[in-house]
Parts: structure tokens; sequence; C-alpha cells
């Protein structure tokens, strides 16, 4: 249990479909990110929302849609997506203003048919 | 953007060997982080470093930020079967943003057949 869960674990979904995924912690933290994670690359940075306000917003698609409503619970809204968007999406929170790293969620692997 | 030159990209081992890893960066970060990926989850943290010069272990695992800043290397003695799976640096930049983590490519430790 690393105190971010993330749900679901495996998704698959069409180019035309809207799905959204979950994380959740509960560690206290009030920082959370989305990362993305695909093969041979590095992981990207996607969001990253401090006390429920999104601070940072690299540079992703606007078909990626994340939605923060406290500082427990963070989603990613996916509406058309291409088969390049396939990947492991992971979470990660952290104590707002440390630079302790972060704890990560297992992830949602995504394929995108 | 910012890299991280992670290497070896992979490496086999045999159970009781030492194993050593690097990441080297063209610019200067204040925080370096080494994780550990197991398949099918999310990286989980294993050391942080914060200060130049600093040398910090976790059991087998031994640390160091180096002294120009611009690198850091992880090593494992006397590993074991558990110890296969990826291992990423990451960093954070001087001046960089909150959540803006620079991760390397990882290195994949495998046993050797």
């Amino acid at each position: 249990e690393t105190g971010v869960t993330q749900t679901p674990r495996h998704l698959v979904m069409g180019m035309t479909n809207k799905k959204s995924l979950k994380c959740e912690q509960h560690l206290g933290h009030n920082a959370m990110y989305w990362y993305k994670q695909s093969a041979k690359k590095p992981l990207e940075l996607m969001f990253v929302y401090n006390f429920k306000e999104q601070t940072e917003n690299n540079s992703v698609p606007s078909r990626f849609s994340p939605e923060c409503p406290n500082s427990s619970h963070l989603f990613l809204h996916l509406h058309t997506l291409q088969p390049e968007d396939s990947a492991l999406y992971l979470c990660a929170s952290s104590p707002l203003g440390e630079n302790y790293g972060y704890t990560f969620g297992s992830g949602t692997r995504l394929t995108v048919v | 953007g910012q890299q991280l030159n992670q290497s070896p990209q992979s490496m086999f081992i045999q159970e009781g060997e030492d194993v050593s890893m690097n990441c080297t960066s063209s610019s200067i970060f204040n925080t370096w982080l080494w994780y550990k990926q197991d398949p099918g989850e999310g990286p989980v943290l294993l050391i942080a470093l914060y200060k130049a010069g600093e040398l910090t272990s976790n059991g087998r695992l031994t640390a160091q930020f180096g002294i120009t800043r611009k690198d850091s290397f992880l090593n494992i003695s006397a590993s074991i079967p558990s110890d296969v799976g990826i291992y990423f640096c990451a960093g954070q930049p001087l001046g960089g943003s909150q959540g803006n983590l620079i991760f390397g490519k990882g290195t994949k430790l495998s046993v050797k057949p």
C-alpha cells in the first residue's frame, strides 16, 4: 500500500470514447501530479496541482483534462485520444514546498485502440 | 529542454555482484532522487540527496550527490534477485518550479541467465 491509489489499473478505450482516471491519496499531501510513462522515454510531467489549484500544464493536449476537487483526489478526463496516447499514467503526491520526492501510485495502463 | 543522461541503459547482474549506475546533466540540480520501479507498479523512492557531496545509504544501496551538482550515482552492493527492476534517477533543476522533476530514462537490471 503506497498511500496513493489509482483506478482503474488497466483501461482499453476507443478513440471516440470518454473515460476518466482517478487518483486518491491519504497521506495528507497537498500537491498532486499526473505523469505519463511511455516505453523508452523518460517520465513526462503533465499537470501539477497545489492546494487544488493547477499550477502547471506542461503543454498537454486538450484531449487530456485534469480535475482536482480537493487535496486528496485527482482525476484525468480523457476524450478522443489517439493510439500514441497509450502509456502508463502515473499519479503522484507530495507535501507542498518540499523536495522529498514524490509518492507514486501504481498507475493506469491505458491502451487506445 | 533539460535532460538527464542515465547509464547504463540495462545491465545483467549475478547474485552477489555489486552494481553501479549514474546520471549526468549539463545543468546544475539542487536535488537528486533515485527510484526503483517493479513491473506493473509505480516508482518507489529509494534515496533522496539534497547537498553537493552528500553520500547517503539505504541498506545495501548507496547514492552520492556529485560535487559539481551535475551528477549522481547509485551503487547496490551484493545484489540479490529482488533487486531486478528499473532504476530511475530524477532531479530538480536549480530554479525549477515545484513538481518539475526531470527523470532519466532508467537503468533496467535483469538477472544474468
